[in-house]
């Protein structure tokens, strides 16, 4: 079965632009996560999609913003993009909630602001 | 508050001889443990859980670890390390019974000389 596909693999924006980046979760899963990574923080949760709901934040400012829709797929945006927002952007998905499975993780985008 | 704690930042192995990679956890319940290995501009790969039941969990690659609940540990182990399972490991917890998403430590590198 197909992966979890996150879409674009690479982009680069500019300070002050916003960015959505796109999640499609393996077929069936209704769970959709999203984390940073970067090299100095390691792993951060931003949010957590279930049925179309945000289920569970992180601690990050309200630039950045999701959404899930009824086919499980998910995007994220960022406004007012910030130098420091560079990094690999994980999205993951899991059957549901609090489930025992554990995730499977996308390939990543790799934001890079100027 | 969960929390997962990965001592080293490095470890070093020569090939052919056996590695550790450890992680310490912190939950109010019982514990979902899982490790995953990430390969450079790549996502997160799972490599193996704890949900209940033996200590000793197998997992990909022939990597396995054991879950100690007394000393809240989940430490990563191989008999014979591969150059090739140098990449970044990142251990992970949640609480059993709880929706909360995944708990990461900062990550392991793990680095395998010929």
């Amino acid at each position: 079965k197909a992966g979890v596909t996150q879409t674009p693999r690479y982009l680069i924006k500019t300070r002050g632009q916003q960015v959505t980046l796109s999640c499609s979760p393996i077929s069936g899963h209704r769970s959709v996560s999203w984390y940073q990574q970067t090299p100095g923080q390691g792993l951060q949760f931003l949010f957590e999609y279930f049925s179309e709901t945000q289920r569970n934040k992180g601690n990050f400012p309200g630039r950045f913003s999701g959404r899930q829709f009824s086919n499980s797929r998910s995007e994220m945006n960022v406004s007012t993009l910030e130098l420091g927002d560079s990094a690999l952007y994980l999205c993951a998905s899991t059957l549901r909630l609090g489930d025992n499975y554990g995730y499977t993780f996308g390939s990543g985008t790799r934001l890079t602001v100027v | 508050a969960q929390s997962v704690a990965q001592p080293e930042d490095q470890v070093n192995v020569a090939e052919g001889n056996p590695l550790t990679v450890k992680c310490t956890y912190s939950v109010s319940g019982n514990p979902y443990l899982f490790w995953y290995v990430q390969y450079p501009n790549r996502g997160l790969q799972f490599l193996l859980k704890y949900i209940t039941g033996d200590n000793l969990v197998k997992g990909s690659y022939g990597f396995e670890a054991e879950f100690n609940k007394s000393q809240t540990s989940f430490h990563l182990k191989k008999p014979s390390a591969l150059v090739s399972d140098s990449a970044l490991y990142f251990c992970a917890v949640r609480e059993a019974g709880s929706q909360g998403n995944l708990i990461f430590g900062k990550g392991t590198k793990l680095s395998v000389k010929p």
